[in-house]
């Protein structure tokens, strides 16, 4: 099976700029989630989406925002583009199954895109 | 808050050495941990989860919930084993889907 893609793989903005990162995930898997890894900071938990709504997002000012689209790819875009926004951004995917706890699918994460802000 | 600590940035053991990568959470509730790997130039994979209480590639991890700690224990380490290890957490703060993750460990099996 097709992994979870993302693109571009890499990215050079300027500050004050947008960014727009794409991520299409396995075939039949209707979540995905966004994290950053920033040098230092670890993974980061950004937003969740799944059937096309945001469902959580985690500790990011509004300017980090997404969407996912019919077909269960997603987005995610960044306005006013910062210094510290410099990171490699992991996009994942899994089924959804339930709503309880303790039945969490695996997450398959792609290989990221690298935001590099000069 | 949700906070998954894990105190060693880099464990290096030798060839046959248990191996124990230490993770400790905070959260007041039952929380669903899980240990994901990343091996040289592959992606982020899931290793094991702890509801599953499996043993995957000779790796296990008990949930101690009177100590909050999931660690991640080897008997016998294997050169194969060397990479980087996270331990997370789903949990509310997350939409009891997302994960907050550790800032992770390497671990470097010497021959």
């Amino acid at each position: 099976e097709a992994g979870v893609t993302q693109s571009p793989t890499h990215l050079i903005k300027t500050r004050g700029q947008q960014a727009t990162l794409r991520c299409s995930p396995i075939s039949g898997h209707t979540s995905v989630y966004w994290y950053q890894q920033a040098l230092g900071l670890g993974l980061q938990f950004l937003l969740w989406y799944d059937e096309g709504e945001e469902r959580n997002r985690g500790n990011f000012p509004p300017r980090f925002s997404g969407r996912q689209f019919p077909n269960y790819s997603s987005e995610l875009n960044v306005n006013a583009l910062e210094l510290e926004d410099s990171a490699l951004y992991l996009c994942a995917s899994s089924l959804l199954d339930g709503t309880f706890s303790y039945s969490n699918q695996p997450q398959h994460f792609g290989d990221g895109t690298r935001l590099s802000i000069l | 808050a949700q906070r998954v600590t894990q105190p060693e940035k880099l464990l290096s053991v030798f060839k046959g050495a248990p191996v124990e990568l230490k993770c400790n959470y905070s959260y007041s509730g039952s929380p669903e941990l899980f240990w994901y790997v990343q091996y040289s130039r592959q992606r982020l994979q899931l290793l094991l989860r702890h509801i599953s209480r499996e043993s995957i590639k000779g790796f296990t991890a008990d949930l101690n919930k009177g100590e909050t700690s999931f660690h991640l224990k080897k008997p016998f380490a294997q050169e194969e084993d060397s990479a980087m290890y996270y331990c997370a957490l789903s949990g509310p703060d997350t939409g009891r889907r997302a994960l907050t993750f550790g800032s992770g460990t390497r671990l470097q099996v010497q021959p």
